[in-house]
């Protein structure tokens, strides 16, 4: 089976940091991704990792550790466009498996 | 410009009453995959089309059917659609099954059965 945890919510302030955690356990691993999705829209692809390690990608970066069935998006220097979902999902041979998301909220 | 083109994005059916959603892409991506996402859960997936093969997720209901007439369309056909079926329903691609391949979704069909 697939578990993939993360928090329901969070609010963080414009200008700060924000670090979004992930915890998996699934059946088989082939790379972790983030997607972010705003109300009513697609959800979009932010970043990808398969080996631990962060990938920094501008303001956003993504750390993976596979070991311990963990990954976080860290989100810098929060702008109010930042509000959204962001989904967590492990790919499994070529099926994604997502969390349930985590409404950031930045506030001014 | 959108390259994953689902329609409607809002759709009203009767309980029961036979829905057809919409997708289209302009990637010529070789995978599609149709998720079903209730409020504040994840994205599930349904099932998905490896150009015309079809793979069903086991514990996709037998109402759920999809179709994948060409490379560029697909649709979703829910037969009898009950309450429980109200939702949004996400439409995917991507270039093939290489564990990097990244997913690219359309905004959405959000369902509402009444």
């Amino acid at each position: 089976g697939q578990n993939i945890d993360q928090p329901t919510e969070m609010t963080a302030t414009e200008g700060a940091i924000v670090q979004i955690n992930c915890t998996y356990q699934t059946s088989g691993f082939n790379g972790l991704f983030w997607y972010q999705q705003h109300a009513g829209e697609a959800p979009t692809f932010l970043s990808y990792n398969v080996l631990d390690g962060l990938e920094e990608k501008g303001r956003f970066s993504s750390f993976l550790s596979r070991s311990k069935g963990y990954s976080y998006l860290l989100l810098k220097e929060l702008q109010m466009k930042d509000s959204a979902s962001y989904l967590c999902a492990v790919r499994n041979d070529y099926k994604l498996s997502f969390g349930a998301g985590t409404t950031v909220t930045v506030r001014a | 410009d959108a390259m994953v083109i689902q329609n409607p994005r809002y759709q009203v059916t009767q309980f029961g009453k036979p829905v057809t959603l919409s997708c289209s892409q302009t990637l010529n991506h070789n995978v599609m995959y149709w998720y079903q996402q209730k409020s504040s859960q994840a994205p599930k997936l349904l099932f998905h089309y490896y150009d015309k093969d079809f793979n069903n997720e086991a514990d996709t209901p037998d109402n759920f059917q999809s179709r994948r007439p060409n490379t560029s369309f697909c649709f979703l056909d829910i037969r009898s659609p009950g309450l429980g079926d109200a939702a949004m329903y996400l439409c995917a691609t991507s270039r093939d099954k290489v564990a990097k391949n990244i997913q690219y979704f359309g905004a959405g069909t959000r369902l509402s059965v009444l």
